[in-house]
C-alpha cells in the first residue's frame, strides 16, 4: 500500500523567502507524484507532476519538486514566495498497477502556507 | 469545456435524509472520482468509476452509493445522512490512456453539512 507523509501541516514564510513544503512517500512501486494546490473555497489545482522522465519536475507558478529515490522524497520548492501562494498543498501518490488501480490517488494531510508581507 | 461541474455547492441535511450529489465531466473522460475532505485529513477516496456501467470502491465508501450509466455523469448518493458525513464532498476526472500519470481535474466541491 502506497502513503504519503507531509511534514509541517502549517508553513509560514515571508515574501521573498524560500518555500519548502516536505513530501515523503511510501510506495511498494515506482511512483507517480503528484502536487496540487487548494486556494480557499476553491477545487484542487495540479502543480507538477512526476512521472519518471526527469527527476527535477518544474510546475506552474514558478514551482519546482525533485524526486529522490534514496530519501522516499519528492519536495517542493519556490525560490521566492508571494502572497499569491498562500494556499493548501498536498502531495499525492498513485502506482502504476493496471485496471483502475493506478487512478487512484493517495493524498497527503496537506500543508497550508501562509506568505506574510 | 466547463470542466468539472458539481451542484450543489452548499447543502444543509438532517440525521437520516437522503440526497444526491451530481458531478459532470464534459471533457469525455472514462475515469470519475469521488473524494470527501475533512480538516486535517487531505482527501479520501469514497468511489472511483474507470468507465460507464463499472465502478468500485476507494478508501471510506460506507453510507456512499455510486452508479455511471454514462461517461459524463457520475452521482454520489448518500442514503441515510448521518453528522459524520459533514464534509467538503470533490469529484474529479481524468482521461484514461496509460493511466497513472495522467491529470486528474477537480471539480469545486460541495460543502454539505449534516444535522
Amino acid at each position: 500500500a502506497q502513503s504519503v507523509t507531509q511534514l509541517g501541516s502549517h508553513v509560514s514564510v515571508s515574501e521573498g523567502a524560500l518555500v519548502l513544503l516536505r513530501c515523503n512517500y511510501s510506495s511498494s512501486v515506482p511512483p507517480y507524484l503528484f502536487w496540487y494546490v487548494q486556494y480557499p473555497n476553491q477545487g484542487l489545482q495540479l502543480l507538477l507532476k512526476y512521472t519518471s522522465a526527469a527527476t527535477l519536475v518544474k510546475g506552474i507558478n514558478g514551482f519546482e519538486a525533485e524526486f529522490k529515490k534514496s530519501e522516499t522524497s519528492f519536495h517542493l520548492t519556490k525560490p521566492s514566495a508571494h502572497m499569491s501562494d498562500a494556499a493548501e498543498y498536498f502531495c499525492a501518490v498513485t502506482d502504476g498497477g493496471s485496471g483502475g488501480s493506478n487512478y487512484k490517488l493517495t493524498f497527503g494531510k496537506g500543508t497550508l502556507l501562509t506568505v506574510n508581507p | 469545456n466547463a470542466g468539472v461541474t458539481q451542484t450543489p455547492k452548499f447543502q444543509v441535511l438532517k440525521t437520516g435524509q437522503s440526497m444526491t450529489l451530481q458531478c459532470a465531466q464534459d471533457m469525455n473522460h472514462e475515469y470519475m472520482s469521488w473524494y470527501r475532505q475533512d480538516p486535517g485529513m487531505g482527501l479520501r477516496l469514497i468511489h472511483y468509476s474507470v468507465g460507464a456501467g463499472i465502478t468500485d470502491q476507494g478508501e471510506v465508501p460506507n453510507g456512499y452509493n455510486v452508479s455511471r450509466s454514462t461517461t459524463e455523469d457520475f452521482p454520489l448518493r448518500l442514503l441515510s445522512a448521518a453528522p459524520s458525513q459533514t464534509s467538503v464532498y470533490f469529484c474529479a476526472s481524468s482521461r484514461s490512456l496509460a493511466g497513472a500519470f495522467n491529470e486528474q481535474f477537480f471539480g469545486p466541491g460541495t460543502r454539505l453539512t449534516v444535522l
